[in-house]
Formats: C-alpha cells, sequence, structure tokens
C-alpha cells in the first residue's frame, strides 16, 4: 500500500526565512510526485509535477526536487502570502489515483 | 489552465435530506473524476473515482448507497448524499484528470463545504 508521510506538520517562519518542507513516500512504482497548496476553505492548487529522481522544478520562491525516496519543497525567503497547507501526493504506476501526505501548515509571519 | 467548477460551495440542510453536488470541468474533457472528503486539518481522503459511462469505483469504507456518484458525460460528475445525517458533515473535493498521459496532475475544484443540522 502507497505511504506518504510530511514533515513537518506545521512550520512558522519569519518573512524572508527560507527551508524546506519535506515528503516521504513508499509506492510499488512511482508514476508521479505532485506538490499542491491549499487554502483555507479552497480545493489544492497544483504546484509541481516530478518523475525521475534528480529532477528538480521552480516556480517563483519555491522549488520542488525528488529522490528515490522523498522529495523536498523548497521555500526561498517566503512571502506572508505562502501561508498554505502544503500538500504531496504521489500516483503509482498501476492506476491514476492519487495518494495524499497529511500536509504541511506554513505560515510566514511579517 | 484547466478549471474544475463545483457547485454548490457551501449547503446547510436538515438531516435525511439528499443533497447533489455538481464537478464541472470547464476547458477540457475528463475522462476520470475523483471525489475526495476532506475533515478539518485532515488531508484528502478519496471516496470513489468516477468514469464517464460506466460505474463509480468506491474506496474501502465508503457505502455506495449513501454516496451516489454519475458521470454522465466527459464534463460532469456528481456526488448525492442520500439521507444526510450529521457525521456526513465535512468538505467534499472533486477533481478532473484530462486524461492525456501519467503527466497530467488532477485539476481540483473549490470544494463544497456540507452542513447537517
Amino acid at each position: 500500500e502507497d505511504q506518504v508521510t510530511q514533515s513537518p506538520e506545521a512550520l512558522r517562519l519569519q518573512e524572508g526565512e527560507s527551508s524546506s518542507l519535506n515528503c516521504s513516500y513508499t509506492v510499488s512504482g512511482l508514476r508521479g510526485l505532485f506538490w499542491y497548496r491549499q487554502d483555507p476553505g479552497k480545493g489544492p492548487e497544483f504546484l509541481f509535477t516530478l518523475y525521475s529522481a534528480g529532477e528538480e522544478k521552480e516556480k517563483e520562491r519555491l522549488k520542488a526536487t525528488l529522490t528515490k525516496k522523498e522529495s523536498f519543497l523548497h521555500i526561498t525567503a517566503p512571502k506572508p502570502e505562502d501561508s498554505a497547507t502544503y500538500l504531496c501526493a504521489v500516483r503509482e504506476t498501476s492506476g491514476s489515483r492519487l495518494t495524499f501526505g497529511e500536509g504541511t501548515q506554513l505560515t510566514v509571519n511579517p | 489552465g484547466a478549471v474544475v467548477s463545483q457547485h454548490p460551495s457551501w449547503v446547510i440542510c436538515k438531516s435525511g435530506t439528499s443533497v447533489k453536488i455538481e464537478c464541472r470541468s470547464l476547458d477540457f474533457q475528463a475522462t476520470t473524476m475523483f471525489w475526495y472528503r476532506q475533515f478539518p486539518k485532515q488531508s484528502l481522503m478519496l471516496m470513489a473515482t468516477s468514469n464517464e459511462g460506466s460505474k463509480a469505483t468506491y474506496e474501502q469504507g465508503v457505502e455506495k448507497d449513501k454516496f451516489l456518484i454519475n458521470h454522465a458525460s466527459l464534463t460532469l460528475s456528481t456526488l448525492t448524499v442520500t439521507s444526510a445525517h450529521p457525521e456526513d458533515s465535512s468538505f467534499y473535493i472533486c477533481s478532473a484528470d484530462r486524461g492525456q498521459g501519467i503527466r497530467q496532475p488532477q485539476h481540483f475544484g473549490d470544494g463544497t463545504r456540507l452542513s447537517i443540522l
């Protein structure tokens, strides 16, 4: 059974204080690892897709990386508007469903 | 970008009422749609996978007769919560899959907050 574990559960940063979120996964065959951002009362918003170890994707202050066992979401010089819950999900080779982690709730203080 | 519309965004109703939630893909045809449930401070739990023109596949522990799913077209899937009770109160979110290859992510609607009194 697929397992996705995110850490930390919650992270509080000062504006400009860079950090990383972790997503560890166990799947029989990875068909894709996805990062989403979710604001309160909203559905998840797609950020990145990663497929193979060593792959990296960047968007503004966010950078996602992937190894064979985990993915990191690096946040450089965050701003208060980056505050949200960040969700990691995996898709295994046998189907199209996603398995989500519990998320990391990020708060960036001004 | 891809847009998935979910309606209504919020519904309050009495116990015993049936509630229908619609999920539409606005700018692409969705071969597969998914329905999730999310409790406060928790992640998304997949309830069922809906394929156009066929019966939905439900996850273990999800009551098929309680949560009726219909995917009548490539742009519309509906979830009906039948005879809803307070324990069915939750945040329900749908997503749509373009089906254009493994690199395509699921695109999510903005969810429906269901409150049963």
